[in-house]
């Protein structure tokens, strides 16, 4: 069993819907958690990060983390087509030596 | 723009034959990280360094090799490619003030 879940998708919603991705762990000593954006034959690109449990939000983009059930979610809301891309969770327990664990990625396709 | 750049962007190669990818960085940073990508596995670590000279392995490292003699360079060597290796390689950094890690474009490799 991976160490970190996320479904692979693709996820495809009409343009306007509220967007909901997920990523389910198994360690709970993990305390650090990030949401990255990778375009087709690009980099990924940090979005959101927060440190332990509760809401993170900037713009349309909500990060939310409950670590009594080992889940993270973002949020997108008013989803636009630029939105289509793949989201990344990655994790981490502690910064030492700052290295993360990551999901395979979530496709997600916004439809005009 | 984290000022991360990789060559050669694209290279096909033979299996056996030595390969070496470069990562230069332009803002001093003191982590960097080799990573691989592919379809369903997400980015699995195959290297990472902490300082010029200082390396470590990661989550995937057999078959492949880096050094750091410098603060701005971090070069990932496959000493004999195998079509296992054919993969789209990430470097990164990470960036102290934001604590989380910022990525190149990536190269991608095909080993025949």
């Amino acid at each position: 069993q991976k160490e970190v879940e996320q479904d692979p998708g693709p996820l495809s919603v009409p343009e306007g819907a509220i967007v909901s991705l997920n990523c389910t762990y198994s360690n709970s000593a993990f305390q650090y958690f990030m949401w990255y954006r990778q375009y087709s034959r690009k980099g990924p690109e940090l979005l959101m990060y927060t440190y332990s449990s509760g809401n993170k939000e900037d713009g349309r983009f909500t990060a939310q983390v409950d670590k009594s059930s080992k889940y993270i979610s973002l949020f997108i809301r008013d989803s636009q087509p630029s939105d289509s891309a793949t989201y990344l969770c990655a994790m981490s327990e502690t910064l030492s030596n700052y290295q993360l664990i990551w999901g395979a990625g979530t496709k997600l396709i916004i439809k005009p | 723009d984290a000022g991360i750049t990789q060559s050669p962007r694209h290279k096909v190669t033979e299996t056996g034959t030595p390969v070496t990818l470069r990562c230069h960085q332009t803002e001093n940073h003191r982590y960097m990280y080799w990573y691989r990508q592919d379809p369903g596995h997400g980015l699995r670590l195959i290297h990472y360094s902490y300082g010029v000279k200082d390396t470590d392995k990661g989550e995937v490292s057999d078959g492949y090799s880096v050094s750091r003699s410098k603060t701005e360079d971090f070069l990932l060597t496959l000493e004999s490619a195998t079509s296992s290796q054919t993969s789209v390689y990430f470097c990164a950094i990470h960036r102290q003030v934001t604590d989380t890690q910022y990525f190149g474009p990536g190269t991608r490799l095909t080993v025949l």
